[in-house]
């Protein structure tokens, strides 16, 4: 079945550290693939995208992600963490099977600490 | 340019009973889809609608069902509510059909008692 997984639930960076949010996927071939980021009370806020192309994918906010077919991955990345990215983000999949049905991992709640 | 909006921004309902919510699209844009976050979960694909039509389900039951509105805003109706169906409803509107990125309105909670 065609599924998203994001392994880990809670992560606590200090302030200006660097992140990486692990995301992995399973489906029978490359899906468009997505992050997004949702603070508390609001909807979800596109940070960035992968259709083809170069593997390393830059988004708003900072953020960055990359693209690895042979591990099925797609992990995000800021290389400086700012009080304000405290929030849920949540990695997303399409299969573009005729209809726009994204599949989302179950989240990772990122925690930053003075 | 607009967003996504939805309303209304949150809802007590008891079970059994029906609820409309209602969504309007980005300007422009003439699909929707529908989302259902449970708390504590990522968000579910319930349905998709394209120029008025039902483009695609996900796995929910016919009491959930939609509409669409040539101007392309959107209702979910979800019938004989049950506990479980506390959560936020999250809608998304897109360019085309065949346009990938779907963006998001702030959500309708639900709490059903």
């Amino acid at each position: 079945a065609q599924s998203v997984t994001q392994p880990d639930i809670h992560i606590t960076v200090s302030e200006g550290a660097s992140l990486e949010l692990r995301c992995n996927y399973s489906y029978g071939a490359t899906p468009y693939l997505f992050w997004y980021v949702q603070s508390p009370g609001q909807g979800l806020q596109l940070l960035l995208k992968y259709f083809s192309g170069d593997t390393l994918v830059q988004g708003i906010k900072g953020f960055e992600a990359e693209f690895k077919r042979s591990q099925s991955s797609f992990n995000l990345r800021k290389p400086s963490v700012h009080w304000s990215d405290a929030a849920e983000y949540f990695c997303a999949a399409n299969m573009n099977t005729g209809f726009q049905k994204l599949v989302f991992g179950t989240g990772t709640r990122l925690l930053v600490s003075p | 340019e607009t967003g996504v909006t939805q309303s209304p921004t949150h809802l007590i309902k008891t079970r059994g009973q029906q609820v409309t919510l209602r969504c309007s699209s980005q300007s422009g844009h003439n699909t929707v889809s529908w989302y259902q976050q449970a708390l504590g979960q990522g968000p579910q694909f319930i349905f998709q609608y394209y120029r008025e039509e039902e483009n695609g389900r996900g796995n929910f039951p016919p009491r959930f069902s939609g509409l669409q509105f040539p101007n392309y805003s959107s209702e979910l109706n979800v019938n004989a509510l049950e506990l479980d169906d506390s959560a936020l409803y999250l809608c998304a509107s897109s360019l085309r059909l065949d346009q990938e990125t779907q963006y998001f309105g702030p959500g309708t909670r639900l709490l059903v008692l």
